[in-house]
């Protein structure tokens, strides 16, 4: 069983298109995060969700919007996609909100944009 | 403001032999440290953590070690295997930003037999 599960795995798109990335845990957390590794490697928070309502919102351009359905999932929108947008996109789950400790990751959503 | 660094982006060890990964942190507040391991095409997957009100915390092959005063903690593993090799990302969880993760920018380990 798969506990955090992204959707698409890859995805190849071109500028100014619009997609989604779609993210599920079964682990019937409570908070859940999605997080960007750029070219440099470093993985940064974007976004975090506590019970759906929206706890973590970085300097994120508002191109990018998450939506959260309920607890299980949190999707994330990207609207007029640019070449700098080229990136690993994680989600991420854990228990606690405001205490992360042990959080657990996706498999990763490798989007470029041509 | 890079408040967790990794500052060797690659370590190559001999089987069998410890790996010593390094981390530093510049935020007196983190009290709280997590060490993930990520293989190419996976997400980071959690290994092992330490409060600061220890020391060390051990598991397996994995040791973690926390210099409060010098602001430092390190990962030894013993022995090392082929199958260690990943990067590893130490990280710190920042309470007063809604418990967001601060990643350091990883250490890629080759394990060699």
């Amino acid at each position: 069983d798969t506990a955090v599960s992204q959707t698409p795995k890859y995805l190849v798109t071109q500028m100014g298109n619009d997609k989604s990335i779609k993210c599920e845990q079964n682990l019937g957390h409570d908070t859940m995060y999605w997080y960007k590794q750029d070219s440099k490697k470093f993985l940064k928070i974007m976004f975090s969700y506590n019970n759906k309502e929206l706890i973590i919102n970085e300097t994120v351009p508002n191109r990018f919007s998450p939506k959260s359905p309920d607890k299980a999932h949190l999707n994330l929108h990207i609207n007029s996609l640019e070449l700098g947008d080229s990136a690993v996109y994680f989600c991420a789950s854990s228990q606690v909100a405001g205490s992360s400790y042990e959080q657990y990751f996706g498999p990763g959503t490798r989007l470029t944009v041509t | 403001d890079q408040q967790v660094k990794q500052n060797s982006p690659s370590l190559s060890v001999q089987e069998g032999r410890i790996s010593i990964l390094n981390c530093d942190y510049t935020n007196s507040m983190f009290d709280y440290f997590l060490w993930y391991k990520k293989y190419p095409a996976e997400g980071p997957t959690f290994l092992i953590s330490i409060s600061s009100i220890k020391d060390k915390n051990e598991d397996g092959r994995f040791t973690v070690f926390l210099n409060k005063s010098a602001k430092h903690l390190s990962l030894h593993i013993v022995p090392s295997q082929p199958g260690d090799s990943a990067v590893y990302f130490c990280a710190a969880p920042h309470y007063n930003q809604g418990g967001k993760l601060i990643f350091g920018q990883g250490t890629e380990l080759s394990v060699k037999p």
